[in-house]
């Protein structure tokens, strides 16, 4: 059964900072892998979605990369903000027609 | 436009009642889901559906029965409510059969508190 690990739980840097949120999966079968940002008492926001067969995805400062044979994903924020504040999860899709599996998330806070 | 919406934002009620979650999604997707995020964050799978046939069903107590009239809608009816009810709920859709590159979109989450 698909398990996702995130490392750290929260994470707090001052900011202008660089910064990577690690995921961890434990079956590398996988469809795609998605990042998402949840704002407090909000939805979820997808960010970036890495398909299998890539190896990164790039959005303004994000760039996610994705390593299948060792089942991990990496989340690097540049140049960090306070907007940037926020719980990030991590979630893998095992196959076509399955639910995405989330990660419980890292909780940036960004200190200006 | 919101693309996925989900009614009401909040719902506050007794135990023992039974209450309904309604999800509208005009993104012309195929598949919507039912997720579970609980007092720890933890977001867990509950129910898919696609083109209203349901494939997907987690082990979730039988008080909960989703219903999807039209590939547009699904709604979340819970019987019976139990404390350990309390949660926030998200509705969700995509579209299968685009491939591997077809992202999750969420509704704003409907927080169900049980007292």
């Amino acid at each position: 059964k698909q398990e996702v690990t995130q490392i750290p739980a929260a994470l707090s840097v001052p900011e202008g900072e660089n910064l990577v949120l690690n995921c961890s999966f434990t079956d590398s079968a996988i469809y795609n892998l998605q990042w998402f940002r949840q704002d407090p008492g909000k939805g979820l926001t997808s960010l970036l979605l890495i398909q299998s067969s890539q190896r990164e995805q790039t959005s303004g400062r994000l760039n996610a990369s994705l390593d299948k044979s060792s089942g991990r994903s990496t989340l690097y924020i540049a140049a960090s903000q306070p907007g940037d504040s926020a719980t990030y999860l991590c979630a893998v899709k095992g196959q076509a027609g399955t639910a995405l599996i989330f990660g419980k998330g890292t909780t940036l806070s960004v200190s200006s | 436009d919101t693309a996925v919406s989900q009614t009401p934002k909040y719902l506050v009620t007794q135990m023992g009642n039974d209450k309904s979650i309604k999800c509208e999604q005009n993104l012309g997707h195929d598949t919507m889901y039912w997720y579970k995020q609980d007092s720890k964050k933890f977001l867990k799978i509950m129910f898919s559906y696609n083109n209203k046939e349901l494939i997907i069903n987690e082990t979730v107590p039988n008080r909960f029965s989703p219903k999807s009239p039209d590939k547009a809608h699904l709604n979340l009816h819970i019987n019976s409510l139990e404390l350990g009810d309390s949660a926030v709920y998200f509705c969700a859709s995509s579209q299968d059969g685009r491939g591997p590159s077809s992202k999750l979109f969420f509704g704003s989450g409907t927080q169900l508190s049980v007292l």
